[in-house]
Formats: structure tokens, sequence, C-alpha cells
């Protein structure tokens, strides 16, 4: 069965810091990956997806994701990160010919000025 | 456009009533997703539509839960005999689709709280 774990439930970063969110996953069959993200009272957005194109991914607002199959992670980054950022975020994993996402369980993200 | 809209935003309710949610999916989306959405979890899986039909509902817990989208746009979640365990946020999704690679868009959720 496929799942996702994301390890830390509350991260903390100064603005203009390194943003690093951590996603693992387990997947027997290669899988397709997703980072959402969810800003208070707003509905989940994608924020970057990976499906077995470049293994560097980037998406929206200088979010970009490394999908290492050695590994088994989908690691979020930002370089710089900024108050705006603060939101839930959320890693998925769904297997090739299904519709199911796997949500792992989320990552609260706090900037601090 | 419009995104994806799910009325009532907030329902709180007695235990052992009856709940309908509603969603609206993005105009000429033909799948849809309903996932439930617990205090400190990620989305959970309910059950899918392509179109009209259900194409699985096997996230959905119980026989309380039950959903239907008549025409193949607007989706309503029923749950019966309301439990204190069925408080969460309820969350709709549509896609252009069916398929895994293509982007979910969300809706804001509707908030159950069963007291």
């Amino acid at each position: 069965a496929q799942s996702v774990t994301q390890l830390g439930s509350h991260v903390s970063v100064s603005e203009g810091a390194l943003v690093l969110l951590r996603c693992n996953y387990s997947s027997s069959v290669p899988p397709y990956l997703f980072w959402y993200v969810q800003y208070p009272n707003q509905g989940l957005q994608l924020l970057l997806k990976y499906t077995s194109a470049a293994t560097l991914v980037k998406g929206i607002n200088g979010f970009e994701a490394e999908f290492k199959k050695s590994e088994t992670s989908f690691h979020l980054t930002k370089p710089s990160a900024h108050m705006s950022d603060a939101a839930e975020y959320f890693c998925a994993v769904s297997v090739s010919g299904t519709y199911k996402y796997i949500f792992g369980t989320g990552t609260r993200l706090k900037v601090l000025a | 456009g419009a995104g994806v809209s799910q009325t009532p935003s907030n329902k709180v309710t007695e235990k052992g009533k009856y709940v309908e949610l509603r969603c609206d999916p993005i105009s000429g989306h033909t799948a849809l997703y309903w996932y439930r959405q617990s205090l400190g979890q990620g989305p959970e899986f309910l059950i899918y539509f392509q179109g009209t039909g259900a194409a699985d509902d096997s996230g959905l817990p119980n026989d309380r839960f039950f959903a239907v989208r008549p025409e193949g746009s607007v989706s309503t979640l029923k749950i019966q005999r309301t439990e204190r365990g069925d408080s969460a946020v309820y969350l709709c999704a549509s896609s252009p689709g069916s398929g895994n690679t293509g982007e979910l868009f969300f809706g804001e959720g509707s908030r159950l709280t069963v007291l």
C-alpha cells in the first residue's frame, strides 16, 4: 500500500531563512507525488507535482522539490522564507492508474519576523 | 472563473441528526472527489465520481454515509444518524477528468461539528 510520512508537524523558520519540509513515501511502483498548500481559511492548492519527468520540480511562489528514489523522499524547499509562506503544507502520493491521493498529516510552517 | 464551492461552510448539529453537505465543482470538470479531514490529519479519501456515477466509494466509513451526483455536476454528501466522531472538515475537489497526474481543485471545505 502507498503511504506518505511528513516529519515535523510544526516547523518554524526566520524570514529570509531556508525552508525545508520533509516528505517520505512508500510505494511498490513508481509514484506520482504532490505538494499542496493550505492558507488560513482557504482550500488546498497545488504547489508542485512530480510525474516521472525531471526529478527536480519547480512550483509556484519559489518552492521546489526533488524526487530521490534511493531515499524515497520528496522534500520541499525554498531558499528564502517570506511571511506570506506561513501555511500548512501537505505531501501526497498517487499510484499510476489510480485517482486516490494519499495525503500526509501535514506540516504547519511558521515564519518568524 | 468560479472555483469549487461548498456549502455550508460551517454546520453544527446534534448527535443522531441528518446532514447534507453540498459541492458545486468547477464548470466542465467531470471528476469529483470527497475527502474528510479530521483534526491534525491529512485529507482522507471518501468517494470519487466520474460523471454521474460513483466510480469508487470504498473510502466511505460506513452505510450512514452516502453521496450522489445526479446530473454530473453538483454533488451532495449525506450523513445519517450523525455521531460525534463524524466531526471533521469535509473537502470536495474536482478535476477535468480521470487519472492521477492532474491537479485536484479543492473547495474551502464544510466544517461539521456534531455535539
